[in-house]
């Protein structure tokens, strides 16, 4: 399958200071990306979905200054988390699927994943 | 609100016993259904997905589903765990919205016991 590649699987940072996640399709275009964020022993809560060139669309309760989402190419969508806090620590997933073929079913294929630790 | 359920937060099965994990959706309306495994610290992998055709699908590591309309249930199914099941797995639905988001169940956990 598509690959999916997300960096870095893991980053400790001071409060305060921004952290910025990238997220790469290695063999696909990803006119879509996801991004999720899994608390412990928790399911993925869909944060936003981003869209090549255009503005990411934010769920209900997450901070789109907080949580800055950059999606400037087809195989490239970045997340920034700024002024991060301790309760910002967690474990942050993209997703991204090629929409363009029209076909609802089409899987989702998963980055790694990022751990974010904040102290 | 669509949702989906996903009955047993933990499941522990015995190796060599049948393993079943159940999902349920709700909508009147046939979803696309996923199913995938996350592995500790790890992004999610496709284990198998129904869309549209034959009600049974089978998926990667033995792993099958059934979509069943009358009970709008997705079950995961293995005949015999192996050790290296263990894992949290998760169903999925995608109502064929443009955005094409996923909604995910809140996950199971299985452990296989020797």
């Amino acid at each position: 399958g598509a690959v999916v590649s997300q960096h870095p699987s893991w980053v400790i940072c001071k409060s305060g200071t921004s952290v910025k996640i990238e997220c790469r399709s290695l063999d696909f275009q990803a006119t879509t990306m996801f991004w999720y964020r899994q608390f412990p022993k928790q399911s993925l809560m869909l944060m936003a979905t981003s869209n090549e060139g255009s503005k990411a669309t934010y769920e209900q309760g997450v901070e789109k200054d907080k949580f800055l989402i950059n999606h400037a190419s087809l195989t490239l969508s970045t997340l920034t988390v700024t002024s991060a806090h301790p309760e910002d620590s967690s474990f942050y997933i993209c997703s991204a699927r090629d929409l363009r073929s029209g076909t609802p079913g089409a899987e989702a294929f998963f980055g790694q994943g990022t751990r974010l630790t904040v102290v | 609100a669509q949702s989906v359920t996903q009955l047993g937060s933990h499941v522990s099965v015995s190796e060599g016993a049948l393993v079943l994990l159940r999902c349920n959706y709700s909508s009147s309306v046939p979803p696309y259904l996923f199913w995938y495994v996350q592995y500790p610290n790890q992004g999610l992998q496709l284990l198998l997905k129904y869309t549209t055709g034959a009600t049974l699908v089978k998926g990667i590591n033995g792993f099958e589903a059934e979509f069943k309309k009358s009970e709008t249930s997705f079950h995961l199914t293995k005949p015999s765990a192996h050790m290296s099941d263990a894992a949290e797995y998760f169903c999925a639905v995608n109502y064929g919205g443009s955005q094409g988001n996923l909604i995910f169940g809140k996950g199971t956990k299985l452990s296989v016991k020797p």
